[in-house]
């Protein structure tokens, strides 16, 4: 069966610290993989999507980025992180040409910029 | 993906059926509706999917009518659990343009004892 994992699961950060959040996906081979992100109270934000190696969509620009080095791997980055970057970060994975497109979630990423 | 209207909070009783509606008027042949569930902290969850009539699994009922322009997430007889929001998408994943995968503003369900 197919799993998602993404670490870690909390991590309170200064303002201007850099940002690494690490996903993988296992059982499964060439998945689109996704970042959303969520603040408080608020519904879920495409940040990044990628439908291959080296392939990255950016949705959310501003002062976050995303890698994917390998099939089954998707790494969210930023530089200098923002008070706005606080939040409840997602990877998610669905099968490229599947009916329905169904969407699966790891298990999330509290961060606190302080 | 086709945009979907769906109300912004509904409010219950233990025990209650309940029935969140979704609008989906710009539906495409292909596509299918698949709805989601997402507690505090966690990410959204499967829920049940459905491409025409009425699916039904464990969880909850999905119907659909012939025209497909809506469909309603029907969930018998809830429990304070079933407090969450509900997300209605509709799509397929034929397309490259099925990767993206943006999420609505979803129900926030709440349920009283």
């Amino acid at each position: 069966s197919q799993t998602i994992h993404q670490w870690p699961a909390t991590l309170v950060q200064p303002v201007g610290s850099p940002l690494s959040l690490e996903c993988t996906v296992e059982g499964t081979s060439n998945p689109n993989l996704y970042w959303y992100r969520q603040a408080a109270g608020r519904g879920l934000q495409l940040l990044f999507y990628s439908v291959g190696i080296g392939q990255i969509s950016s949705e959310v620009p501003q002062n976050l980025s995303a890698s994917r080095p390998q099939d089954r791997q998707f790494i969210l980055s930023s530089k200098k992180l923002l008070l706005s970057d606080s939040g409840f970060y997602l990877c998610a994975w669905s099968v490229p040409g599947a009916y329905g497109n169904t969407i699966y979630f790891g298990e999330g990423s509290w961060l606190t910029v302080v | 993906l086709a945009k979907t209207t769906q109300p912004i909070s509904m409010d219950s009783y233990e025990g209650q059926e309940v029935n969140i509606t979704c609008s989906h008027n710009n539906i495409a042949t292909n596509d299918y509706i698949t709805w989601y569930q997402q507690f505090p902290s966690q990410g959204p969850r499967f829920i049940i999917q459905g491409y025409k009539t009425k699916v039904t699994n464990e969880v909850a009922s999905l119907f659909i009518p012939a025209d497909r322009k809506s469909s309603t997430l029907s969930l018998p007889r809830v429990s304070l659990s079933d407090t969450a929001v509900y997300y209605c998408l509709v799509g397929d994943g034929l397309y490259s343009s099925a990767s993206k995968i943006i999420f609505g503003s979803g129900t926030r369900l709440s349920i009283r004892p």
